[in-house]
């Protein structure tokens, strides 16, 4: 059974910090791992890897995948109490699970002024 | 462009009624999928739907749940005869993913239904 880890379970900061969320994955046949946001509605889109090594950024967010490892890393530097939020990181696989995503149960970030 | 749409936002059931959870995809989009996020715990694939198909229903409880996804008209999640433990945030996502291309995109998430059973 695909299976995916995220670490630390809560983290409590202060506006301009660095964090840095773990998320680790067991799944047969990766196709890709995915990062989403979610606040009190939808989670939203963050990052997809596909590729070991290569890192993706998006303003003060960036993300970087290791395949060889099995694990993921979000970076989010000089945070802002706007980026508290629970962080999710999927996988997906291919074959007969194409499509299907498995969810870690999340990073709750709290950001403080 | 419109995102995904979840209706309705809220839903209050007693026990033994039926839920009825529907789904419009973005524009474009012909991969439905449906998720549970049961309270302090992380969202749970259910199933996975094209038009007029199921795909993948390995993640759907085998009694009281079913889902659709008709030629025309949203993607419908029905929970007959609820009970206290379906309370839950039901959550459906779309792609424009083509199992047959290998197009690689990511699934856009709705606003969730909050089903709460009494």
């Amino acid at each position: 059974e695909d299976k995916v880890v995220q670490s630390p379970l809560s983290l409590v900061v202060h506006e301009g910090d660095t964090v840095t969320l773990n998320c680790s994955y067991e799944v047969t046949n990766f196709r890709s791992l995915l990062w989403y946001k979610q606040e009190k509605k939808a989670p939203t889109f963050l990052f997809m890897l596909t590729s070991s090594g290569i890192e993706k950024k998006s303003g003060r967010l960036s993300s970087i995948l290791d395949k060889k490892e099995l694990f993921s890393i979000l970076n989010i530097t000089a945070t802002q109490t706007g980026d508290s939020a629970v962080y999710l990181c999927a996988v997906e696989a291919g074959g007969t699970s194409y499509g299907k995503l498995t969810f870690g149960q999340g990073t709750i970030l709290t950001v403080h002024p | 462009n419109a995102g995904v749409m979840q209706n309705p936002r809220h839903l209050v059931r007693r026990r033994g009624q039926e839920a009825r959870l529907r789904c419009s995809p973005m524009k474009g989009h012909s991969h439905v999928y449906w998720y549970r996020q049961l309270p302090e715990e992380g969202l749970k694939f259910m199933v996975y739907l094209q038009k007029e198909n199921i795909i993948d229903e390995s993640g759907m409880p085998k009694e009281r749940f079913s889902a659709e996804f008709p030629k025309e008209g949203p993607s419908i999640l029905r929970i007959q005869q609820v009970v206290r433990g379906d309370s839950a945030a039901y959550f459906c996502a779309s792609s424009p993913l083509s199992r047959t291309s290998r197009i690689k995109d990511t699934q856009y998430f709705g606003p969730g239904t909050r089903l709460t059973v009494l």
